[in-house]
């Protein structure tokens, strides 16, 4: 199983930009990495996801160097609205059972 | 609305009765999955269904859980005889077949045992 390891907390401030890193040394080859975020209460909320290199959509950035051991989120200029717990998961979703999330990493934005 | 929807939002029971919770996922989604949350934890994974077929079990599900998803559609997920530590956020997610995939997850339903 390729288990993820990230930081507990990080603290920011708004506007700032907030790189996110997670562990991953057991990737598999067909394992991809997906990052959620998740409100109290709540159900995680798709960011992002990749495989290799860097993505990018509306809100964050991907980026996974060559050895995929390790992936970083980036959140540019983040407000008090991405308070939140993000979790990395890697894994393969057509195999449920190798499908880990870590314990998330809280992020608190403060003004 | 076309996300994942769940259904009770919350439950609170008493421990040794039966409780079902329904998960309706994303249109066209053929893929299903349950998972368990507690609190300060990410979501562990319980089951996954491919259309109406239940491929894998969490080797760790105790028996008294049974989920179904009979027409491939919307699941069932079934707790029999809770105990206080089933307590939990259930949470059901979807996806489309295929590689590289999202799993898009519904809103969970809180499920408290005393």
């Amino acid at each position: 199983l390729a288990k993820t390891t990230q930081p507990i907390s990080m603290d920011s401030y708004e506007g700032q930009e907030v790189n996110i890193t997670c562990s991953h040394n057991n990737i598999a080859t067909n394992d991809y990495i997906t990052w959620y975020q998740q409100f109290p209460s709540q159900g995680p909320r798709f960011i992002i996801q990749g495989y290799k290199t860097k993505v990018t959509n509306e809100v964050a950035s991907l980026f996974i160097p060559a050895d995929r051991k390790s992936s970083t989120l980036s959140l540019p200029r983040v407000s008090l609205s991405d308070t939140a717990v993000y979790y990395c998961l890697v894994g393969d979703i057509g195999y449920g059972n190798k499908l880990v999330f870590g314990a998330g990493t809280i992020l608190r934005v403060k003004s | 609305d076309t996300g994942v929807s769940q259904d009770p939002r919350h439950k609170i029971t008493k421990r040794g009765q039966n409780v079902t919770f329904r998960c309706d996922p994303i249109s066209e989604h053929n893929r299903l999955y349950w998972y368990r949350q507690t609190l300060g934890q990410g979501p562990e994974f319980l089951t996954y269904f491919q259309n109406e077929a239940q491929l894998e079990k969490s080797r760790l599900l105790s028996d008294r859980f049974s989920a179904e998803r009979p027409k491939g559609s919307f699941s069932t997920l079934e707790i029999q005889r809770t105990e206080q530590g089933d307590s939990a956020m259930y949470l059901c997610a979807s996806s489309p077949r295929g590689e590289g995939e999202t799993q898009y997850f519904g809103p969970g339903t809180r499920l408290l045992v005393l």
